[in-house]
């Protein structure tokens, strides 16, 4: 059964970088034909996609964030990162990891559905 | 960015009753439609991938349909433990979206 955890700081200060990790249990994150997201969604609001990576380091990110974000894989570890820089308030939000699976069991071809996530963080932008 | 709009906002309903839940997408998406379930401080849970495809372990009571820009999301015999936010999702195009959610509440 797979399973992610996030962790990392609930607190961030203005202006400074928000740093969090996510690892992954159950299975290799270089195994199968996944993507290893993050996604966040701000309290009481919707689901907000950050962006993705491949167990081989391709990255695809949200361009709303793209200047300010990246995302970086570990495979040794088995976990992925983000880092979104330059962080106000309106970052504040609960921060999810989540597996992006692109074929059913059957093969069929689906271009990627949240099906494995973290519990979530929450991190506050606050001074 | 493909937009994703979802009606109603909120509907309440009694158990047993069957309830449809819409999603439109800002341009034709296929069948790249997927529908999350959320409780109260839980992460959302797949129900629905590829517009109709029933993820394993979802009660078959959840279903699926559409394609192009619209999607309905069907519960059958509505249960207790059904009272969430539904999110629709489409993973047609980067960057991928979801709808604003509905709240269903079981009275």
């Amino acid at each position: 059964q797979v399973q992610l955890q996030e962790s990392g700081p609930g607190l961030v200060k203005p202006s400074q970088t928000l740093s969090l990790t996510c690892t992954v249990s159950g299975g290799p994150i270089s195994s199968g034909t996944y993507y290893w997201n993050w996604i966040r969604q701000p309290a009481g609001e919707g689901l907000e996609w950050i962006g993705r990576v491949y167990s081989s380091g391709t990255t695809n990110y949200n361009p709303s964030l793209k200047s300010r974000v990246s995302i970086s894989v570990d495979t040794s570890k088995n976990q992925f990162s983000l880092k979104l820089s330059s962080v106000t308030a309106a970052d504040t939000a609960v921060y999810y990891c989540a597996r992006a699976n692109y074929y059913d069991s059957s093969g069929y071809d689906t271009s990627g559905y949240f099906d494995y996530w973290g519990q979530g963080t929450l991190v506050t932008v606050s001074s | 960015d493909i937009q994703m709009t979802q009606s109603p906002s909120s509907l309440s309903a009694s158990v047993g009753d069957r309830v449809t839940l819409t999603c439109r997408a800002s341009q034709s998406i296929s069948n790249y439609l997927n529908w999350y379930q959320q409780k109260p401080g839980k992460a959302p849970n797949l129900l629905i991938y590829a517009a109709s495809r029933l993820q394993s372990g979802v009660p078959s009571r959840f279903s699926g349909s559409g394609s192009g820009t619209d999607f309905t999301l069907t519960i059958t015999s509505l249960q207790p433990e059904d009272s969430a936010i539904y999110y629709c999702q489409q993973n047609y195009h980067s960057p991928y979206t979801f709808g604003q959610g509905t709240k269903l509440e079981i009275k």
